[in-house]
């Protein structure tokens, strides 16, 4: 069965520092997608990125990070240099091959402070 | 703006009601997800469309929920006799089923559900 695991609930920081976000899948499936999203505040899921399982490059989208280890079932999202901007709900995500659906994890929510 | 849009946006009844949402996808987008969202968790998939073609449903939407998605456009979910373990976020997305890039889920902003 597929299973997403976000164990931290919820991080503080303050601005400028970095901060990591963990995520744990699990899955059965050879071929499968995680993705990030972003939930701000006014509720709408942000897109942030998708991978692929055959694909574990790491990926830098300028203060955004990410860390897919398939050895330890791992997709991890670094944000550098906080703002306060960043404040929001994060969501990692696991989908089937097709992506007929999304299996969440229970979210990060992530306060930065100035 | 072209996203994907939900109506209402929020919704109070009483239990025992019916309530309809209404999601408007992408327009090129072919498929069609229902997720709920409680505080504090992430989305749980509840049905999806391939056009008009309902492809499986989770067990969690039990026999008084219903989705259509007749022209294989808009969709409603429609909750007959709610309960007030309905109240929750209905998230709605919308996505292009194909081996390109951009097939990632876009989603809407949600319609927040209250049942008194």
């Amino acid at each position: 069965a597929q299973k997403v695991t976000q164990a931290q609930t919820e991080i503080s920081v303050v601005e400028k520092e970095d901060v990591t976000l963990d995520c744990v899948y699990e899955t059965r499936d050879t071929t499968y997608y995680l993705f990030w999203y972003k939930q701000p505040p006014s509720g709408e899921l942000v897109f942030l990125i998708r991978r692929n399982s055959f694909d574990e490059q790491n990926e830098i989208s300028g203060r955004y990070s990410w860390n897919f280890q398939k050895s330890t079932s791992s997709f991890n999202f670094t944000i550098t240099a906080s703002q306060v901007v960043d404040s929001a709900v994060y969501f990692c995500a696991l989908s089937e091959y097709g992506f007929n659906k999304f299996y969440f994890g229970s979210g990060t929510k992530l306060n930065v402070k100035p | 703006d072209t996203g994907v849009s939900q109506d209402p946006r929020h919704k109070i009844t009483k239990r025992g009601q019916n309530v309809t949402f209404r999601c408007d996808p992408i327009s090129e987008h072919n498929r069609l997800y229902w997720y709920r969202q409680t505080l504090g968790q992430g989305p749980e998939f509840l049905t999806y469309f391939q056009n008009e073609a309902q492809l499986e449903k989770s067990r969690l939407l039990s026999d008084r929920f219903s989705a259509e998605r007749p022209k294989g456009s808009f969709s409603t979910l429609e909750i007959q006799r709610t309960e007030q373990g309905d109240s929750a976020m209905y998230l709605c997305a919308s996505s292009l089923a194909s081996g390109g890039s951009d097939n990632e889920q876009f989603f809407g902003p949600g319609t927040r559900l209250t049942v008194l």
